[in-house]
């Protein structure tokens, strides 16, 4: 099952502007990842935020991890046409193997 | 090219056919898992293999489905008997330490007529 919701499901918005995503998870987490999708594709990785950590950066990318309430956002700033693409959160869950539990992802479209 | 590689990128078989994927990972990483995303879905976890040793399987894999690492390097999926609901999009991915970030292919897109 998935653990994860993220918010909004879709976003749309011109480019040069600023795009949050929010997503929260269920369970006590190692850490908190974020991954890009393109139609299609495989997923890319963007940024790790371990649970001691509450913010974090990456080129345009910021992410900030908020274990109280078990929820990141990821916050892409000047967004271009080619981030347009399904971002997905997913978490290592506190004592688990190795594996990744997502949410169902946000569409984000950039308009020229 | 040092990434995730996975083979075929596409799958077209016909329903009650067997159907085999190949995943190699980044080669200095011990740890290979397998995913399968649905349409409008995020990825879901199926099977990890630590090396050449299977520590954990989804209820997602059922008994027609079987996972391999011989070697601890590639790794192979196969699915007998397949159903329609089995089409989806396998992924593979691996990773160098526990709670490392996963790096993944392209994945292999199943279609089950």
């Amino acid at each position: 099952s998935q653990q994860g919701e993220e918010d909004p499901q879709a976003l749309s918005i011109q480019e040069g502007e600023n795009a949050t995503m929010n997503c929260s998870y269920k369970t006590s987490i190692n850490n908190l990842q974020w991954y890009r999708q393109n139609s299609g594709r495989g997923l890319v990785h963007l940024i790790l935020i371990r649970s001691n950590e509450r913010e974090k950066h990456s080129g345009r990318l910021r992410v900030t991890l908020d274990t109280s309430k078990k929820s990141s956002s990821l916050l892409i700033t000047a967004s271009r046409a080619a981030d347009t693409a399904s971002y997905f959160c997913a978490s290592h869950q506190l004592g688990a193997n190795s594996k990744l539990t997502f949410g169902k992802g946000i569409t984000l479209s950039v308009r020229p | 090219d040092t990434g995730v590689s996975q083979d075929p990128r596409h799958k077209i078989t016909k329903r009650g056919q067997n159907v085999t994927f190949r995943c190699d990972p980044i080669s200095e990483h011990n740890r290979l898992y397998w995913y399968r995303q649905t349409l409008g879905q995020g990825p879901e976890f199926l099977t990890y293999f630590q090396n050449e040793a299977q520590l954990e399987k989804s209820r997602l894999l059922s008994d027609r489905f079987s996972a391999e690492r011989p070697k601890g390097s590639f790794s192979t999926l196969e699915i007998q008997r397949t159903e329609q609901g089995d089409s989806a999009m396998y992924l593979c991915a691996s990773s160098l330490d526990r709670a490392a970030e996963a790096f993944f292919g392209q994945g292999t897109r199943l279609t089950v007529v």
